[in-house]
């Protein structure tokens, strides 16, 4: 499997642009996270799915944030109208599904893209 | 809610010495796991190790072994003879039942030869 997949690898825009950015999960993982990395604040979840449903967004800054997932190989995430204090890096990840906590032997890391370095000008 | 807390922004180790970066988080749950996660320049996210908290045997990974203290909220990464590739960013995570991931702002270490 080639891991996961985002696209495009560096984003660079003006401000009030719309920016759209893609994941590929791998394949068979029920689970994708979007992530936002920033000096000031680290890592820091946005979003999650299971099986294509979002099931928390409570990260997601703004109004001007969104994001899909439209079927099991594929997600965006949107910002639309995009401002400077977006620049960041966005990484996408993906996971099996959950644990079962009392098995010894299984666990569901999380398999980080590469990332997608946004600039907002 | 969980926070995790890596209160060392950056760390600094003479290569082949040993290392230790801190991290503390804060949680009501019982049932969770624990990673160590390496980011190097290339910007790639890579697990280091991870840590159950049903186990009390501190996990270890070749040279990285974790001090995991359950009651203080405690789970330090220890790295043994450093090498220059162990240069990265290093990120503790809290997982709670339901798959969610919590981060610390990060560890930047340097390994000087």
């Amino acid at each position: 499997d080639a891991g996961v997949i985002q696209s495009p690898r560096h984003e660079v825009t003006e401000m009030g642009q719309e920016v759209t950015l893609r994941c590929k999960p791998i394949s068979g993982h029920d689970y994708l996270f979007w992530y936002r990395q920033t000096m000031m604040r680290g890592l820091e979840l946005l979003i999650y799915f299971n099986n294509n449903v979002p099931i928390d967004d409570s990260g997601m800054p703004e109004d001007r944030f969104s994001a899909k997932m439209p079927n099991a190989s594929f997600s965006t995430l949107k910002i639309q109208p995009s401002e400077p204090r977006d620049s960041a890096v966005y990484f996408c990840a993906s996971s099996l599904p959950r644990v079962a906590f009392l098995s010894a032997t299984s666990y569901n890391e999380q398999f980080f893209g590469p990332g997608t370095r946004l600039t907002v000008l | 809610a969980q926070t995790v807390t890596q209160s060392q922004p950056e760390m600094s180790v003479q290569e082949a010495e040993t290392v230790t970066l801190s991290c503390t988080y804060d949680t009501s749950e019982n049932n969770y796991y624990l990673f160590w996660y390496k980011q190097p320049p290339s910007r790639q996210m890579i697990l280091v190790i991870r840590q159950e908290a049903y186990k009390q045997q501190n996990a270890t990974e070749n040279r990285f072994s974790v001090n995991f203290q359950k009651a203080a909220k405690s789970f330090s990464l220890k790295i043994s003879d450093s090498q220059l590739g162990d240069t990265a960013m290093y990120f503790c995570a809290f997982m709670k039942p339901g798959n969610q991931f919590y981060f610390g702002t990060g560890t930047s270490l340097t390994v000087i030869p």
